[in-house]
């Protein structure tokens, strides 16, 4: 069955350092691979999705980049984080016309 | 393109009375529809999902949904809440033709009452 791992679980990180966050997939192959970002009290905005190795598609302008170094490997990363970064982020995998599955979720809280 | 309302961002009933969550999409495809739980601090968890085939859904937990393309709605139900239902809800669309990426509700809190 297909499994995502995401971590870490919870992190607290000061304004201006980088970011990096990873989420792997296993139990699948060529997988549509998603980050999303939940803002309290909000719904899931979907922040990059990839259909391939090397492939990311930004969805919104923001402070963060997406990269898919290997076909179920997908890293969110950031050089200087904002305060408007924090909020529950997850990593989702599907393939098309499928339910997706997710991660556990990474809490950032940018101090 | 593809959108989903989710009518109430709240809902409270009483333990062992129904339950029921709005959700209206807009889809220019046939869209798979979906249903996902959410407890504090978790991942999402699939309750249930509509891929064109039977219009009634039944999903985990005795929740079901009902696919009506006439009302554009997939509302989801449970005859009787328990006090474990308490948790954020989504309804979800994806499309084909879309990468399958899917466009979230902005959710729906249900609380249950003793």
């Amino acid at each position: 069955s297909q499994t995502i791992h995401q971590w870490p679980a919870t992190l607290v990180q000061p304004v201006g350092s980088p970011l990096s966050l990873e989420c792997t997939v296993e139990g699948t192959s060529n997988p549509n691979l998603y980050w999303y970002r939940q803002a309290a009290g909000r719904g899931l905005q979907l922040l990059f999705y990839s259909v391939g190795i090397g492939q990311i598609s930004s969805e919104v302008p923001q402070n963060l980049s997406a990269s898919r170094p290997q076909d179920r490997q997908f890293i969110l990363s950031s050089k200087k984080l904002l305060l408007s970064d924090s909020g529950f982020y997850l990593c989702a995998a599907s393939h098309t016309n499928t339910e997706a599955f997710f991660g556990q979720g990474t809490r950032l809280t940018v101090v | 393109a593809q959108s989903v309302t989710q009518l109430d961002s709240h809902v409270s009933v009483s333990e062992g009375t129904p339950v029921l969550l709005r959700c209206n999409y807009s889809s220019s495809y046939s869209p798979s529809l979906f249903w996902y739980v959410q407890h504090p601090n978790k991942g999402l968890q699939l309750l249930l999902k509509y891929t064109s085939a039977a219009t009634l859904v039944k999903g985990i937990n005795g929740f079901e949904a009902e696919f009506k393309k006439s009302e554009t709605s997939f509302h989801l139900t449970k005859p009787s809440a328990h006090m474990s239902d308490a948790a954020e809800y989504f309804c979800v669309v994806s499309e084909l033709t879309n990468a399958g990426k899917s466009t979230f509700g902005d959710g729906t809190t249900l609380t249950v009452k003793p």
